[in-house]
């Protein structure tokens, strides 16, 4: 079964940092790129942070919300990308989920352009940042 | 950032009815729109990609439509199981963003 588990999460204080796993299992893990998706309380969805496959470079991008003070990386030999969270605050706040990022490629003459949907979603973790 | 305005906010509707949601983007994203019904306390659930793609085991009443900017999702007979929150995403471009959600209520 093709599956991701979040783990990590937990209560934090303000201005401490946290790191987020999230473990893939059911399918070849270094094939795929993986993102990071939080949902506050009673709020929609955010998307947060991207790694490519290392097959396509192992680029990143990240949400401007979350850039400087989040990281995300990946072991590909654990099968595990991480969310290393720093100088967290409040509006931090939320329920981190993981994905698995399925690649479509479209070649317009010379140039070559990938998009990425997210098709499997790990359950996820609960971060709460509070003193 | 690409805006996604749905519509309605929240719908109630009866076991059997056919019901659309809409999702206009703020710029043209081709066709990198995808749908996810979410339940309470779970994770989304992937229904539908590239706007009209349905994904394995989700069942065919559910279907998806559009291009460029105007998109929607429709449920041919609603089924008990289908009363949740649906949101739509573009991935056209960084960063992602999600429309602000359907909740789908039992009339």
């Amino acid at each position: 079964e093709v599956q991701l588990v979040e783990s990590g999460g937990g209560l934090i204080q303000p201005g401490r940092s946290l790191r987020l796993s999230c473990k893939g299992s059911g399918f070849t893990f270094d094939d795929y790129s993986v993102s990071w998706f939080r949902q506050a309380p009673g709020k929609g969805l955010e998307w947060v942070a991207f790694i490519r496959s290392q097959a396509y470079g192992g680029g990143t991008q990240y949400a401007a919300s979350v850039k400087g003070r989040l990281a995300i990386s990946r072991d590909d030999s654990r099968s595990i990308a991480y969310l290393q969270m720093n100088s967290l605050k409040t509006e931090d706040s939320a329920v981190y989920y993981c994905t698995r990022d399925r690649r479509t490629t479209v070649v317009r003459g010379q140039i070559r352009s990938n998009y990425y949907y997210n098709d499997v979603w790990g359950k996820g973790t609960m971060v709460i940042v509070s003193s | 950032d690409i805006r996604l305005t749905q519509s309605p906010s929240t719908l109630s509707a009866s076991v059997g009815d056919r019901v659309t949601i809409t999702c206009r983007a703020g710029q043209n994203i081709d066709s990198w729109l995808a749908w996810y019904q979410q339940k309470p306390g779970k994770a989304p659930n992937l229904l539908i990609y590239k706007a009209s793609n349905l994904e394995g085991g989700v069942p065919p009443r559910f279907s998806g439509s559009g291009s460029g900017t105007e998109f929607t999702l429709t449920i041919s007979s609603l089924q008990p199981d289908d009363f949740a929150t649906y949101y739509c995403q573009q991935y056209d471009s960084y960063p992602y963003t999600f429309g602000q959600g359907t909740k789908l209520e039992i009339k």
